[in-house]
Formats: C-alpha cells, structure tokens, sequence
C-alpha cells in the first residue's frame, strides 16, 4: 500500500481565499483524522471521523474550518475563508476502528496562507 | 478526559550515551500507549506502542518503553544514542470510546552531539 496520501504538499494562498485540502487514507482503515501542527500549538487533533462519520470535530477551531469524507478512501479539509493565522503543517492520518492499532501519517501539507 | 504531559521541549544527548525522554499521561481507564518519532519535513511514525501485557515494550532501532501504571508513566529510553536518532518524539494516549481518538503531548525534539 502506498501508505496516507495527501495533497498537495504545499500550498501557498491569499488571505481570505479558500483552501482545500485532501487526503486518501489506507485502504481498509475505516478511521480518519486530521490534524495541524503548529511551533506554537504542537499537534492538535481537529477532527476525526469513523466510517466516514464525524465523531468528533471539537477541534475544529472556528466555522471557517470543514471536513468532509465522502467515501471510505477520501476526505477533504476545507478553509474558508483562510487567514494568516492557518498557515500551519496539516496531516492526514488513518487506522483501524481499534486503540490496539496505531495511526499511519500522511506526509503533511504545508500551508502558507499571506 | 486523557492528556499527556512531556518533560521537556528539548533533550540533548552525545552520541553514545543514553537516551530518556519523559510522558506522563492522565485517562481515566487503561489507556493505550505509543511512541511517536517525526523526522524534519515527514510525518509521524510508529516507534512503539502499549496495548496490554507486558509493560515493557521494544520498538523500532533500539528504543524501548516501559508502562508504569502507578505513576501514570511511559517514559521513552534508549541506551545508546546515535546521530540518526535526532528528531522530535511525541507521546500518544489513546481509548476506545465508540470511535478511537489519539491526543498527542507536545513533543520532544532530541538533539545528539557528536
């Protein structure tokens, strides 16, 4: 398996335009998460979904912040409208519905958001 | 509620000598337990992790773990450092609850001397 696959791996955009970005996670893993990492904030778990549900997006730091997951082997986390303070490293991560079961990472996508 | 507290931002070590990196964590149950390692401009990868058994647990290139229950610990050790090793390592706590959510400490970033 090629492993979480993220896209793309840098972004650069304007304040106040939208970004979106995807992930495909392994195939057969049914949960999905998405995190940000940040020098200020470390890693925190914005959402995660568990056979393409939402279970919990308390993470989610604002309305202008979305996911979705459409299907089992994809998902999307949408800004908009983006400020300076999302730029950040976004990762994509999956596993089994088990605890027994660690996450696979995606390489990351790297905002910068000007 | 589940956290996970690490001592320290920043360790730094000599090539040779041996490697601790500290994480205490908090969960009302039993959790679930892993080691992370993140090299530069990568994603996160699986060290080690504690599920159930044996409270000492090996991992990738030497590092080993070792659950401590009564004092809520799960400190990452190494008896020799080598310059590949430098990176930041990041604690993970995690439970089955319906859906299966990591929380991750703030990191460690090891630094080995020549």
């Amino acid at each position: 398996d090629a492993g979480v696959i993220q896209s793309p791996r840098h972004e650069v955009t304007e304040m106040g335009q939208e970004v979106t970005l995807r992930c495909k996670p392994i195939s057969g893993h049914n949960s999905l998460f998405w995190y940000r990492q940040t020098m200020m904030r470390g890693l925190e778990l914005l959402i995660y979904f568990n056979n393409n549900v939402p279970i919990d997006d308390s993470g989610m730091p604002e309305d202008r912040f979305s996911a979705k997951m459409p299907n089992a082997s994809f998902s999307t986390l949408k800004i908009q409208p983006s400020e300076p303070r999302d730029s950040a490293v976004y990762f994509c991560a999956s596993s089994l519905t088990d605890g027994n079961t660690e996450a696979f990472f995606g390489q990351g996508t790297r905002l910068t958001v000007v | 509620a589940q956290s996970v507290t690490q001592l320290g931002s920043h360790v730094s070590v000599s090539e040779g000598a041996l490697v601790l990196l500290r994480c205490n964590y908090s969960s009302s149950v039993p959790p679930y337990l892993f080691w992370y390692v993140q090299y530069p401009n990568q994603g996160l990868q699986l060290l080690l992790k504690y599920t159930t058994g044996a409270t000492l647990v090996k991992g990738i290139n030497g590092f080993e773990a070792e659950f401590k229950k009564s004092e809520t610990s799960f400190h990452l050790t190494k008896p020799s450092a080598h310059m590949s090793d430098a990176a930041e390592y990041f604690c993970a706590v995690a439970r089955n609850t319906g859906g299966f959510k990591t929380i991750f400490g703030a990191g460690t970033r090891l630094f080995v001397k020549a």
